[in-house]
């Protein structure tokens, strides 16, 4: 059974560019959520997917969006980008339902897509 | 608020020794989740061991168990066995029960596991 693929593994922009990331999640996964990892500030959660409807945004200015297809890939999209968005971003998959929460650890991680903003 | 506090940056262990990372966490909701990740250099997060709020026994994942003490609101992870492949970084992650929250987990800053022969 495929983990969850994030592509591009690793990409570098420039000041004021903008990119697309992509995530594919574990067949039969609906929900997906974006995380952001940084030296300086850790792990912290971007936004959560669930049949196409954002369920969950953390706090990150407008520049970062995202979005969820029927299959249920999902991309994130960062515009006009900054030093400070160099950085691991992190997409999960979760089995989860629409009964809620998280409940047995069934979140799994990709690899990751490093950006290094120049 | 939700926060996951990890005091060890750094923890050194003998190969097939055991060791005790730490984790304390602190939430205000009565039903939550607690897990435990380990990402070595690849950057992937991989899932080692998970802990209800309710659950009544320690969870166990082969070498891997938690040591949760609710009343002192922590959750520590022991390694038994260490091996050389289990160097790496490990964190500490929560969920809360928020309603359409899904897949949103609050993280520690993590301890750098380094294994020695």
């Amino acid at each position: 059974k495929a983990g969850v693929t994030q592509t591009p593994r690793y990409l570098i922009k420039t000041r004021g560019q903008q990119v697309t990331l992509s995530c594919s999640p574990i067949s039969g996964h609906r929900s997906v959520s974006w995380y952001q990892q940084t030296p300086g500030q850790g792990l912290q959660f971007l936004f959560e997917y669930f049949s196409e409807t954002q369920r969950n945004k953390g706090n990150f200015p407008g520049r970062f969006s995202g979005r969820q297809f029927s299959n249920s890939r999902s991309e994130m999209n960062v515009s006009t980008l900054e030093l400070g968005d160099s950085a691991l971003y992190l997409c999960a998959s979760s089995l989860a339902g629409t009964s809620g929460r998280l409940s047995t650890g069934e979140l799994f991680f990709g690899e990751g897509s490093r950006l290094t903003v120049l | 608020a939700q926060k996951i506090t990890q005091t060890q940056p750094g923890m050194f262990v003998q190969e097939k020794e055991a060791v005790t990372l730490d984790c304390t966490y602190d939430t205000s909701d009565p039903s939550y989740g607690l897990f435990w990740y380990k990402q070595p250099s690849s950057g992937e997060m991989i899932f080692l061991i998970y802990q209800g709020s309710y659950d009544q026994q320690n969870a166990t994942e082969g070498r891997y168990s938690l040591n949760f003490q609710k009343a002192r609101k922590s959750a520590n992870l022991v390694i038994s066995a260490s091996q050389l492949g289990d160097s790496a970084m490990y964190f500490c992650a929560m969920s809360t029960d928020r309603g359409s929250t899904l897949g949103r987990l609050y993280f520690g800053r993590g301890t750098q596991l380094t294994v020695w022969p």
